[in-house]
């Protein structure tokens, strides 16, 4: 059974840069697509983008330019970088897998969660 | 694709049957495998989503069986038959077709009456 957990600050400052990791036990990163969805506080859910253990990826162009998500396969993680953050930021940020049948494709649901991790942007 | 769901809340009786709808902006059937990219998610509160539907209509593994996904195209239902205490929560439906982005629903809220 996967196991996926959010790592990092609780806090940044506003124009600063969201970092955080996604760390995967239990099935190796070097299969499937993996993502990275926020929620706002009391609202609905927001996909930012995702990636494959080549590192290839695809943003939400509502964050595009800001945003950018690489994977370590030596140590079977992932990272979201989100640079020049404001209040609108704040949220649980979760980590998710993409479901594979055989062949993994990107274009499928969100099989595997993690606990999610909330940052707050706040001086 | 824009993903709309109704009604954003409802409260149902404990064994009354809950329907939730979510209409897409466009088309999420895809003609060369005869499939519909639409998940649905359940989330309780202070937890991560769980999916319950994908491809539309077929049952997530340990899925109770009172859960169901009918639709096609642009228009899609999420069924629960016989509403149990532990169903409280946010449903949401996904929409995988088209990238980028994923979008979600903006999520029913599922209460007992």
């Amino acid at each position: 059974q996967v196991q996926l957990q959010e790592s990092g600050p609780g806090l940044v400052k506003p124009s600063e840069t969201l970092s955080l990791t996604c760390s995967v036990s239990g099935g190796s990163i070097s299969t499937h697509y993996w993502s990275w969805i926020r929620q706002p506080p009391g609202k609905g859910l927001e996909w930012i983008g995702y990636i494959n253990y080549r590192g290839y990826t695809n943003y939400n162009p509502s964050l595009n330019s800001r945003v950018t998500i690489s994977v370590d396969t030596s140590q079977n993680q992932f990272s979201l970088r989100l640079s020049s953050v404001t209040a609108a930021d704040t949220a649980v940020y979760y980590c998710a897998r993409v479901y594979c049948d055989g062949d993994c494709y990107p274009d499928r649901h969100f099989d595997s969660w993690g606990q999610g991790t909330l940052v707050n942007v706040s001086s | 694709i824009v993903m709309t769901q109704t009604p954003d809340s409802l409260a149902v009786s404990l064994g009354e049957r809950a329907t939730i709808h979510c209409r897409s902006s466009q088309t999420v059937f895809y003609n060369s495998n005869n499939k519909n990219y639409l998940a649905w998610y359940q989330q309780k509160p202070g937890q991560p989503p769980k999916v319950l539907i994908y491809w539309a209509s077929t049952r997530a593994s340990g899925v109770p069986d009172r859960f169901s996904g009918s639709g096609a195209g642009t228009d899609f239902t999420l069924t629960i038959s016989s509403l149990q205490a532990e169903d409280v929560g946010v449903y949401y439906c996904q929409q995988y077709y088209s990238s980028p982005p994923r979008t979600f629903g903006q999520g029913t809220k599922v209460e007992i009456k």
